[in-house]
């Protein structure tokens, strides 16, 4: 099984940046995943880490450390729309095993 | 850029009633999944499809869910007998391959509410 933890809420002001935390615990792992989901929409890819260290996209940058089991979501410049939940998902390595296990979410709010 | 499409976007059904959730995946991916999201929760795995079989499945799908691909385009979940627990958001989600580097993109969902 997989256990993904990552803060409920977080608040920063636009502008700013922020940190989104998460760590796992999985039997295998082939991958993890960051999605950004606004109230009632369907979850947006934003990025992808395999291997340790930074994938810097844009605004957005992620990092991820294996032997910690342990990533992060950075937001740079924050803008009023990036007000959101950010979901932490983990791919297993379990052979034929392509599903993504979800944490439950950091809701971020941005403000002037 | 192309999208994952899912319909309907809404629907109210009574308990017991079947219900058939559509998805139209990108159009050269090869595997397909449905996840749900009940209200205030995370995004749960139910299912995961490749090549006109289950490759695999969570708990969640039980015997009263099952899915099918009636033709080159169309990628859909059946709810044989809906419970109240049932009703969450229903995304659908395709991805080029299962390979560790491809993303996998979701649809805009559909809810699902049971009374």
């Amino acid at each position: 099984g997989q256990n993904i933890d990552q803060p409920t809420e977080m608040t920063a002001t636009e502008g700013a940046i922020v940190q989104i935390n998460c760590t796992y615990q999985t039997s295998g792992f082939n991958g993890l995943f960051w999605y950004q989901q606004h109230a009632g929409e369907a979850p947006t890819f934003l990025s992808y880490n395999v291997l340790d260290g930074l994938e810097e996209k844009g605004r957005f940058s992620s990092f991820l450390s294996r032997s910690k089991g342990y990533s992060y979501l950075l937001l740079k410049e924050l803008q009023m729309k990036d007000s959101a939940s950010y979901l932490c998902a983990v791919r297993d390595r379990g052979a034929g095993s392509y599903q993504l296990t979800f944490g439950k979410g950091t809701k971020l709010s941005v403000i002037p | 850029e192309p999208e994952v499409t899912q319909t309907p976007s809404h629907q109210v059904t009574q308990m017991g009633q079947e219900v058939i959730l559509r998805c139209v995946p990108i159009s050269n991916h090869l595997y397909f999944y449905w996840y749900r999201q009940i209200l205030g929760q995370k995004v749960e795995f139910l299912v995961s499809f490749y090549n006109n079989e289950i490759s695999e499945k969570s708990e969640i799908f039980d015997d009263q869910f099952s899915v099918e691909r009636p033709d080159g385009s169309n990628f859909t979940l059946k709810i044989r007998s809906t419970k109240l627990e049932d009703s969450a958001m229903y995304f659908c989600a395709s991805s080029e391959s299962p390979g560790s580097g491809n993303t996998i993109y979701f649809g805009e969902g559909s809810w699902l509410t049971v009374v």
